[in-house]
């Protein structure tokens, strides 16, 4: 099963415009990632976020994570059309053997 | 290349049929897992192996199994094949259990 919904489902947006997805999970975690899928390709790790940090950078991207809430947000500044793609949100479970948990990821079309 | 091998990265056979997807873990990387991707379950854990052994278990049908050998290398056996098992089937490999590199999968169809 999954352990949390992404938020929206999908998005389109035109380049050099931001980009807002959000990711709720249910139980206790150790840290939350997120991960980029190309159509039909393996997953690209993104950034990770442990659980006692509230906000992250790299790059282009800010995650935050609000364990109260039990809520992230992935923003992507500056779209270009390449960052076309689904987003997918998982996070490692507290007590867990590491494994991951998916969300049901966001499409972003970026459109030039 | 991310340093994850998954071979093959087709596969097309008949309901009933038994195969077996291989992966190479990135060189250093001692724990591998296995995922399955379809469209109506999403992304979802099936198994993880760390050093030869198996680690923890997801949804992973009785038909299917998977080992990892001595030279890390992992292979997930998949039987008794039925039209719902056709997905992607990712293989996962981590030095840590933080940030997963990915390999590209193999794509399962079932006819």
């Amino acid at each position: 099963s999954q352990q949390g919904e992404e938020d929206p489902q999908a998005l389109s947006i035109q380049e050099g415009e931001n980009a807002t997805m959000n990711c709720s999970y249910k139980t206790s975690i150790n840290n939350l990632q997120w991960y980029r899928q190309n159509s039909g390709r393996g997953l690209v790790h993104l950034i990770l976020i442990r659980s006692n940090e509230r906000e992250k950078h790299s790059g282009r991207l800010r995650v935050t994570l609000d364990t109260s809430k039990k809520s992230s947000s992935l923003l992507i500044t500056a779209s270009r059309a390449a960052d076309t793609a689904s987003y997918f949100c998982a996070t490692d479970a507290a007590g867990s053997a590491r494994q991951l948990t998916f969300g049901s990821g966001t499409q972003l079309t970026v459109l030039p | 290349d991310s340093g994850v091998t998954q071979t093959p990265k087709h596969l097309i056979t008949a309901t009933g049929q038994r195969v077996t997807l291989r992966c190479s873990p990135r060189s250093g990387d001692l724990s591998v897992y296995w995922y399955q991707q379809s469209l109506d379950q999403g992304l979802q854990f099936l198994i993880q192996y760390y050093n030869g052994e198996e680690r923890a278990k997801g949804n992973i049908l009785e038909r299917f199994s998977a080992q990892q050998f001595p030279d890390l290398h992992s292979e997930l056996n998949l039987s008794s094949l039925e039209l719902g098992d056709s997905a992607l089937y990712f293989c996962a490999s981590s030095v840590d259990g933080y940030g997963y590199t990915f390999g590209s999968g193999t794509r399962l169809t079932v006819v």
